[in-house]
């Protein structure tokens, strides 16, 4: 079954951790994105990647970095966690198949069940 | 710079009402406008529009682009508690690939 997987679902760790949040997806989508969301406020884009060794940073500013060496992998990682990034990360991914129309271009994100992370 | 708004931000109904939320826009380079339903964890797919005035529908659920006046509106029609969760729209850009511009988000609450 084609899906997307993010782990872990939770964490809670100490300020000046190194985290890395996993994100796998076994659609063969190209297109690969992390989204963070604090309670209440909308998605906001801090990564995203169009294939394998493509990464860009998004509109939010953000001091985690991002890997793609694989199509299926898109893993997120914090060098030094610190409380400021307390959020959920949602991993969304999107390409040619099913969601996408070929006259547009349009793409469907089909997102992970995200990482809720608590920094203390 | 672009942005989408959604409105109203929360709304609480009966079961049984009729609801519409409203989702407009302003984007450099229009391709699509995106539904979403999010519960407690992961938002999941409604509906998909490209093409103004073309009423997509699911079950209860319906949705309808205008291009012109930049807004969409999703309808749920004798609403249940399921229906109870925050709704998202979002918004591609040509210029922006496959990247998508959300909304706040409107909080729906269905009460039995």
């Amino acid at each position: 079954e084609a899906d997307i997987y993010q782990t872990p679902r939770y964490l809670v760790i100490g300020t000046g951790k190194k985290i890395t949040l996993e994100c796998s997806q076994t659609m063969g989508h190209d297109k690969m994105y992390w989204y963070q969301q604090d309670p209440g406020m909308e998605l906001h884009l801090i990564h995203y990647s169009y294939g394998v060794n493509s990464t860009e940073k998004g509109d939010l500013s953000s001091e985690s970095t991002v890997s793609r060496i694989r199509t299926e992998h898109f893993p997120l990682t914090l060098e030094s966690a610190r409380p400021s990034h307390t959020s959920q990360y949602l991993c969304a991914s999107s390409g040619q198949g099913w969601g996408y129309l070929p006259t547009s271009g349009a793409n469907v994100l089909t997102f992970g069940a995200g990482s809720r992370l608590t920094v203390l | 710079e672009d942005k989408v708004v959604q409105s109203p931000l929360s709304l609480v109904v009966h079961e049984g009402d009729t609801v519409t939320l409203n989702c407009s826009y302003e984007v450099t380079n229009f391709r699509s406008l995106l539904w979403y339903k999010q519960e407690k964890k992961a938002p999941t797919f409604l509906f998909m529009l490209t093409s103004s005035g073309i009423e997509k529908k699911s079950g209860r659920l319906s949705s309808i682009l205008d291009k012109k006046e930049l807004f969409s509106i999703l309808n749920i029609t004798a609403t249940q508690t399921g229906d109870s969760a925050v709704y998202l729209c979002a918004v591609g850009d040509y210029n922006q690939g496959g990247k998508l511009i959300f909304g706040q988000g409107t909080e729906l609450s269905v009460k039995p």
